[in-house]
């Protein structure tokens, strides 16, 4: 199973701070997808990256909202402006298994806006 | 429209029993995938079975498709109070970009 290991862990951050979370795969991905998951609610897909760019977002993934690989391994999803609403659970999964077509995902960065 | 409804909600069973979780989707699929997810933790890839297999096993674990009926089973035989967590099917739709369309999961209790 591919790892992948997400930072911070729990970032707290105030109402209209910018926050960053950090996705970083063991080994070389092209393919990557950021999902969120609000407290007793089930995961929702936010984007995927594919070679550089988004390749589908959804509804949620608003102007707020961007993705970046700044230096080709990291991968980072950036909230420019946090909302009570955007505490939740963030996951970024990658491809990996037989036919690379599971998705592995990482343990999250659970974050609270107050 | 909701995609991956899992049914039932809550399941608590005895050490040793069986659990079986249903899956139901609305759309076409190109693959099905059950994850488990303790509570508050990281969500664990358990099993994909394929839109043109009927069923797959891994270890304790057994998963059917239907897609005529366009609903999946889990089973878990000889339920651990370690299984104790929450179920979720996610669906790959069809002509999409692979994005993974998650129920609202099943909670399963094993009770020691």
């Amino acid at each position: 199973e591919p790892e992948v290991t997400q930072t911070p862990s729990h970032q707290v951050t105030q109402m209209g701070q910018e926050v960053i979370l950090r996705c970083v795969p063991i080994s070389n991905h092209l393919y990557f997808y950021w999902y969120r998951q609000i407290l007793g609610q089930k995961v929702e897909f936010l984007v995927s990256f594919y070679n550089n760019e988004i390749s589908e977002k959804s509804e949620i993934f608003d102007d707020q909202f961007s993705v970046e690989r700044p230096d080709g391994s990291n991968f980072t999803l950036k909230i420019r402006s946090t909302k009570l609403e955007d505490s939740a659970m963030y996951f970024c999964a990658i491809f990996g298994g037989l036919a690379r077509r599971e998705q592995y995902f990482g343990p999250g960065t659970r974050l609270t806006v107050t | 429209s909701q995609q991956g409804e899992e049914d039932p909600q809550a399941l608590s069973i005895q050490e040793g029993e069986n659990a079986t979780m249903n899956c139901s989707y609305k759309t076409s699929i190109n693959n099905l995938q059950w994850y488990r997810q303790n509570s508050g933790r990281g969500l664990v890839h358990l099993i994909l079975i394929r839109s043109n297999e009927r069923e797959k096993h891994s270890g304790r674990l057994r998963v059917t498709l239907d897609t005529s009926k366009k609903s999946s089973s889990l089973l878990i035989t000889a339920s651990r109070a370690a299984d104790t967590a929450s179920y979720f099917c996610a669906t790959v739709v069809q002509g999409g970009s692979e994005k993974l369309v998650f129920g609202k999961g099943t909670k399963l209790t094993v009770n020691p």
